[in-house]
């Protein structure tokens, strides 16, 4: 079946530090995915996407590179801020349905 | 432009009660979804709607659970009764359609639900 894995959490890094989340999915076909961010109190925010093989999303200094050889959507940030403390979640779709199936999510924490 | 309202965002029932939960999608927005979300986990379909018709309802709990969006807008979800395993977040989505490549999800700040 389709699923999204998510390395575990809680990640706490000091502020400029590189960030690595690791994501790795399990398919058939061409899904379509996703990070989303979570703030404390908030819902849901998509952070970036990519909808095909060695597609790069990006977005406020995050990155992914859809790698479908790996089966891996990774998210990086060169430099983190406190202000990126949140829960991220990784996520898959289809084109032909419209179900995302979400990860379990990896808690950061930026710390001055 | 508003985005996805839900109400109340918290509620504390004792086991048994029944409990309902409000969801507004982003104007114009045909598709819904209601997720259930448990602590440290990420957000699982209960039901999708196209419009007022539920496309996708095999993860809801047809025994307890119901869902309605009769006007093809604003939609609820009801738990009859409520037992303490139901104690999670309770997300509501939208997105403008169904289909194509990509379809953007906005989500809701969510409904937290304690059973007592």
């Amino acid at each position: 079946g389709n699923s999204v894995t998510q390395m575990e959490g809680p990640v706490t890094l000091s502020e400029e530090a590189f960030l690595t989340i690791n994501c790795t999915y399990t398919a058939t076909g061409y899904p379509s995915l996703f990070w989303y961010v979570q703030y404390p109190g908030e819902g849901l925010q998509l952070l970036l996407k990519a909808t095909k093989a060695d597609d790069k999303g990006s977005n406020k200094g995050f990155e992914a590179t859809y790698r479908k050889e790996t089966t891996s959507f990774h998210l990086e940030k060169g430099s983190v801020q406190v202000s990126d403390s949140a829960v991220y979640f990784c996520a898959l779709r289809y084109s032909t349905g419209n179900q995302f199936y979400f990860g379990t999510g990896t808690s950061l924490t930026v710390i001055p | 432009e508003a985005g996805v309202v839900q109400s109340p965002r918290y509620k504390i029932i004792e086991k048994k009660q029944p409990v309902a939960f409000w969801c507004n999608p982003i104007s114009g927005h045909n598709t819904l979804y209601w997720y259930l979300q448990n602590l440290g986990q990420g957000p699982e379909l209960l039901i999708r709607y196209e419009n007022e018709e539920a496309v996708d309802d095999s993860q809801l709990p047809k025994d307890r659970f119901s869902a309605e969006r009769l006007k093809g807008v604003d939609s609820t979800l009801k738990i009859q009764p409520a037992e303490l395993g139901d104690s999670a977040v309770y997300l509501c989505a939208s997105s403008l359609g169904a289909g194509g490549n990509y379809n953007e999800q906005f989500f809701g700040p969510g409904t937290r639900l304690t059973v007592l």
